[in-house]
């Protein structure tokens, strides 16, 4: 079974910084196979990068995913103030690793 | 529009048996590959079951901590997909959504209920 590990754990930053954060996986898997969500308490988890790097419908440019082989990346280039919340990455459809919480500094 | 409407949730045992369904509509249910994702308070989205198309084999796929007690199954005349539990433990308290995906155009759109409560206690 596949592990993704993401970093930090926790990502304090302020709105307008760039947040980058990094999703390992315990094998090399295929880029088609690795995708980024967000996660906001009280609401259902949201798609906004499968394939690696294609933004989901209707996720804004500031999103950005990258990476090959076991690790990945994805880049929130401005934080806007809807941003904060917790990320997951996710592979082949089936296990999320631990998540990465972005909160206001 | 896409909906997808998750029940069957509540509180039950330890040791006990509960079944979530799901109804879809506004989308081509026989094509979606369904899944169930929970997260249980104060922890991390946790994937539990997948189960794909009957045109892609129907085949099913389970999360570590769910096999052997859980079984997901679909019903494509009711665009339902079903999670039987049983044998729940304590730690199979979650909210558990049901979700899929699809291609619309080139991209890629998920759904995902609004999630039902699976409490296990005595």
């Amino acid at each position: 079974e596949i592990v993704l590990t993401q970093s930090p754990g926790t990502l304090s930053l302020s709105p307008g910084e760039r947040a980058t954060l990094s999703c390992r996986a315990s094998q090399s898997i295929r880029s088609n196979y690795l995708d980024w969500y967000q996660h906001k308490p009280g609401q259902a988890p949201r798609l906004l990068i499968y394939g690696a790097s294609s933004r989901a419908a209707g996720i804004p440019d500031r999103f950005s995913g990258s990476g090959s082989g076991a690790d990945f990346t994805l880049t929130i280039s401005r934080l806007e103030p809807e941003d904060f919340a917790v990320y997951y990455c996710r592979q082949s459809g089936l296990t999320f690793g631990q998540g990465t919480k972005v909160e206001i500094k | 529009e896409v909906q997808l409407v998750e029940s069957g949730g509540g509180l039950v045992k330890p040791g006990g048996s509960l079944r979530l369904s799901c109804v879809a509509s506004g989308l081509p249910f026989t094509n979606a590959w369904m899944s169930w994702v929970r997260q249980a308070p104060g922890k991390g989205l946790e994937w539990v079951a997948r189960i794909r198309t009957e045109t892609d084999g129907g085949v099913i796929d389970y999360s570590a901590p769910v096999k052997g007690r859980f079984t997901i199954s679909r019903d494509d005349s009711e665009s339902t997909v079903f999670l039987q539990m049983s044998s729940l433990k304590p730690e199979d308290t979650a909210v558990y959504y049901c979700t899929t995906d699809e291609l619309v155009g080139v991209t890629r759109v998920d759904y995902w209920g609004q999630g039902t409560l699976v409490t296990v206690s005595s």
